[in-house]
């Protein structure tokens, strides 16, 4: 039973386009949501976060949404470079955990030039 | 961020060895250290979380005899793949846990023939 997901497996956007990545999850407990980006045959690299506090956080060209009550979280990149493309993980972490994540399953995302 | 680096980063070896994989915490003591393992297209899937000084905590279904975990300093924590075959072939990757963040390593490539 998948508690995080990401429905979209890719997404093709072209540049100077917003690209709305979204994910889903199912438990409550969650009170902590990060992005990663991530590379072919590279580890992932962390772009922004936000707390269950919250329910935007902005970093740039990256934005973070979280509706708790839909239990929805979105990174906006705005606008999308080429050097975007890659593949992104929402990853969310249990209040009280010893700050293990839990990823979804990814999208692809391809930013044409 | 702070700088995790595995070694190596890609080992290609027969049946039956067996392999140790190296994560280090370049700039920060980590108490923490995650090991996960990403097939082609997939999620990373968390194997184990390793504390420094005790044991690892294992997930569900994996075998803590054939992939053993120490965490023998606060900067360094090692994946042994024990008895390897073919089907153990995949894509590890380490992170080192941050206050809110999990940083990554760049991934270590297994083969195994």
């Amino acid at each position: 039973d998948q508690q995080v997901k990401q429905n979209s497996p890719s997404l093709s956007v072209q540049e100077g386009r917003i690209s709305i990545l979204n994910c889903d999850y199912t438990n409550s407990m969650f009170d902590y949501f990060l992005w990663y980006k991530k590379y072919p045959a590279e580890g992932p690299t962390f772009l922004i976060s936000i707390s269950s506090i919250k329910d935007k956080n902005e970093d740039g060209r990256f934005t973070v949404f979280l509706n708790k009550s839909a239990k929805h979280l979105s990174l906006h990149i705005v606008p999308s470079q080429p050097g975007d493309s890659a593949v992104y993980f929402c990853a969310l972490r249990p209040s009280g955990s010893a700050r293990q994540l839990t990823f979804g399953s990814g999208t692809q995302l391809t930013v044409l030039p | 961020g702070a700088v995790v680096s595995q070694h190596p980063s890609w080992v290609i070896c027969k049946s039956g060895t067996s392999v140790k994989i190296e994560c280090r915490s370049l700039d920060f003591q980590a108490t923490t250290m995650f090991w996960y393992r990403q097939f082609p297209k997939q999620s990373l899937m968390l194997m184990a979380t390793s504390n420094e000084g005790s044991k690892a905590t294992y997930e569900q279904g994996v075998e803590k005899d054939k992939f053993l975990i120490n965490h023998a300093s606060l900067t360094l924590s090692t994946l042994t793949v024990t008895s390897a075959h073919p089907e153990d072939s995949s894509f590890y990757i380490c992170s080192a846990a941050g206050y809110n963040e999990q940083f990554f390593g760049p991934g270590t490539r297994l083969t195994v023939l």
